[in-house]
């Protein structure tokens, strides 16, 4: 059964870091489109980041050069780590598999994570 | 960045009925459309890809519709357990991007 763990969150200063973790059963990182989402207390969903089977990353505007997204394949797990943080990035994290269903890199996100809490406060 | 629109931003209604919600595209994003439903304080559940494709496990009364810039999501019969916050999704290109949700609630 697929199934994604994630862990590391909770409270850190502005200007902190922070690494988060996503563990995956059932299926391999190292085999799929791999992502990070995140909602906003209150508010919807916004993709942050993914790394793709081949290893390519992408970031949304609002973390890029700040947050890094990478994997361990002997792990099996994802990990977002986090520099720089701010009020804003506050959030709950949801590690997501994309499924990639048709060539040209289009997918849906089938499998999530329970979500981890990280708050940005001093 | 393609920016996706819902409407409405919530909804009233009563179990049985027939609810439609709309996503509307910047651009067009051919059929990559997803659809997900999430309640509260739990992760999203995936619906439908491809705009129209139903996931395994996922009851018949929810269906997709659209191509292009135009995009439905409608439950034909609403049950108690279908209250809950949908987003669409493209997936035409990164950076991914979600609608602002429908919430649908109980009349």
């Amino acid at each position: 059964e697929e199934q994604l763990v994630e862990s590391g969150g909770g409270l850190i200063q502005p200007g902190g870091s922070l690494r988060l973790s996503c563990a995956a059963s059932g299926f391999t990182v190292s085999g799929n489109f791999m992502n990070w989402v995140r909602q906003a207390p209150g508010k919807g969903l916004e993709w942050v980041s993914v790394i793709y089977s081949g290893g390519s990353t992408y970031y949304a505007d609002s973390v890029k050069g700040r947050f890094t997204i990478s994997r361990d394949n002997s792990k099996n797990t994802v990990f977002l780590q986090m520099n720089s943080l701010r009020a804003e990035d506050t959030a709950v994290y949801y590690c997501a598999r994309g499924y990639d269903y048709i060539w040209g890199n289009h997918y849906y996100l089938d499998y999530w994570g329970q979500g981890i809490l990280v708050t940005v406060s001093s | 960045d393609i920016q996706m629109t819902q409407s409405p931003s919530s909804l009233s209604a009563s179990v049985g009925d027939r609810v439609t919600i709309t996503c509307r595209a910047s651009q067009s994003i051919s059929s990559y459309l997803n659809w997900y439903q999430q309640k509260p304080g739990k992760a999203p559940k995936f619906l439908i890809y491809a705009a129209s494709s139903l996931q395994r496990g996922v009851p018949s009364r929810f269906s997709g519709s659209g191509s292009g810039t135009d995009f439905t999501l409608t439950i034909s019969s609403l049950q108690p357990e279908d209250f809950a916050t949908y987003y669409c999704q493209q997936s035409h290109s990164i950076p991914l991007t979600f609608g602002q949700g429908t919430k649908v609630e109980i009349k």
